[in-house]
């Protein structure tokens, strides 16, 4: 089945320096792969996804993200980390089981940013 | 844009009582979740609905009920709230039907549920 790791649970950036958020999938297939970003009390917000085609994909928010098969990895990356970037990112990936497409979550990365 | 509302941001609830927590979805979308966000754990899916009156189980239904009896709500039933339900809730649409792949999830604000 569909799975999805994040390896790291915390991690903490300068501001100005650049950003890697690590995310493994398990899936034979060619799998649909988000990043999403929950600001502090807030619900979550999709910030780029992938299917198919290009495997650099632009997000919002200037966050971008490099599927490579070879490695099973969707890692969100982002040149320069600014303040307000602290939130918690969580990578997901499309379950297809039963007819019925649910999403599968990894449990996610918090991001600290230091001044 | 989607809107997604959820009728308490906190509640606080009391071992065994009736809990129902609601969710407004306001651009007729199909397809409507409910999650459970727990730390260590991120969103687990409870229960979800693509159309009125129709239910199916998620990953970890147990000791929890659903209703969808219009299109543009969504309401999550904890028939007898017990303490290891403290958790985060949060509720979900999408426009794309069951078998499409689109599949960009708008969220809720969510509903921090304590249950003592």
């Amino acid at each position: 089945a569909q799975s999805v790791t994040q390896p790291d649970i915390h991690i903490t950036v300068s501001e100005g320096a650049s950003l890697e958020l690590r995310c493994n999938y398990s899936y034979g297939a060619t799998p649909y792969l988000f990043w999403y970003v929950q600001s502090p009390g807030q619900g979550l917000q999709l910030l780029l996804k992938y299917f198919s085609g290009d495997t650099l994909v632009q997000g919002i928010k200037g966050f971008e993200a490099e599927f490579k098969r070879s490695q099973s990895s969707f890692n969100l990356r982002k040149p320069s980390v600014h303040w307000s970037d602290a939130a918690e990112y969580f990578c997901a990936v499309v379950r297809f089981s039963g007819g019925y497409n649910k999403l599968i979550f990894g449990a996610g990365t918090r991001l600290a940013v230091h001044p | 844009d989607v809107k997604v509302t959820q009728s308490s941001r906190y509640l606080v609830k009391r071992t065994g009582e009736k809990v129902f927590l609601e969710c407004v979805q306001d651009m007729d979308h199909e397809n409507m979740f409910w999650y459970r966000q727990d730390p260590g754990l991120g969103l687990r899916l409870i229960y979800f609905s693509y159309d009125v009156k129709m239910k199916e189980k998620g990953d970890i239904p147990e000791g929890y009920s659903v209703s969808r009896e219009k299109k543009e709500r969504f309401s999550l039933i904890l028939e007898s709230a017990s303490t290891n339900q403290t958790s985060m809730y949060l509720c979900a649409t999408t426009s794309t039907g069951a078998l499409l792949i689109s599949y960009e999830q708008y969220f809720g604000p969510g509903t921090r549920l304590t249950v003592t």
